[in-house]
């Protein structure tokens, strides 16, 4: 597909438990973003990637998330010890380059800590 | 951190009335993106504004950013049932209008009933 796609759409785990997102980013494009969305809530950054290295991962709330990109390409978004609070849907973006002003959005994952 | 309002946080109108949202920003706003969102789905990028007084179309749908750079508004004209959604204002936060780590508002959450 054409767009940027992320996987799983839901995903329901247990507190404490480890979870990956996947985020395929629009082929071509060097700039991959996420954010968190809560219920109600806009967007909010968690971390930016240049290629294949973090340039900007200020939004991330603690050292429990890490995201990587080894290939400059697919991104993976990892949880450790999850918990109640990190329920919300997890978005992915892309864009050309970092400074081409259009990001392009996934539909998200919805994750669900019980 | 730049923080910005919208308002109002929903909005149930008739089809074919049309309506106002508004964004507003403490701090002057160097890019200002409008996306819709529908539950369930990714961002849809509407328009992108950069320049105060600076005003775009896309169909139904006008936005425009005041002199100041510190307010923006969008216009739906003869809603329909399809502009249902979430509507978000975003801006980076670096002159010159660069594409980098957006921060949202809330969003409006708008209804158009048949």
């Amino acid at each position: 597909g054409a767009g940027v796609s992320q996987t799983p759409s839901n995903k329901v785990t247990e507190k404490g438990k480890y979870v990956e997102l996947r985020c395929d980013p629009i082929s071509g494009h060097t700039a991959l973003y996420w954010y968190r969305q809560s219920l109600g809530q806009g967007p909010e950054f968690l971390i930016y990637f240049q290629g294949t290295g973090a340039a900007d991962d200020s939004g991330l709330p603690n050292d429990r998330f890490f995201a990587v990109r080894p290939e400059g390409s697919v991104s993976t978004l990892k949880i450790q010890r999850t918990e109640r609070g990190d329920s919300a849907v997890y978005l992915c973006a892309s864009s050309l380059t970092r400074d081409y002003n259009e990001q392009f959005f996934g539909p998200g994952t919805r994750l669900t800590v019980l | 951190s730049q923080e910005l309002e919208q308002s109002p946080q929903s909005l149930i109108v008739q089809e074919g009335k049309n309506l106002t949202i508004n964004c507003t920003s403490s701090k002057t706003l160097y890019g200002l993106y409008w996306y819709k969102q529908k539950y369930g789905e990714g961002l849809i990028f509407l328009m992108m504004l950069q320049k105060g007084g600076e005003e775009k179309s896309h169909e139904k749908i006008t936005a425009k950013l005041d002199e100041k750079k510190q307010q923006s508004s969008l216009h739906i004209t003869a809603s329909q049932p399809s502009h249902a959604g979430i509507y978000l204002c975003g801006a980076d936060r670096y002159e010159g209008g660069s594409n980098y780590k957006l921060t949202f508002g809330k969003g409006t959450l708008l209804t158009v009933n048949p």
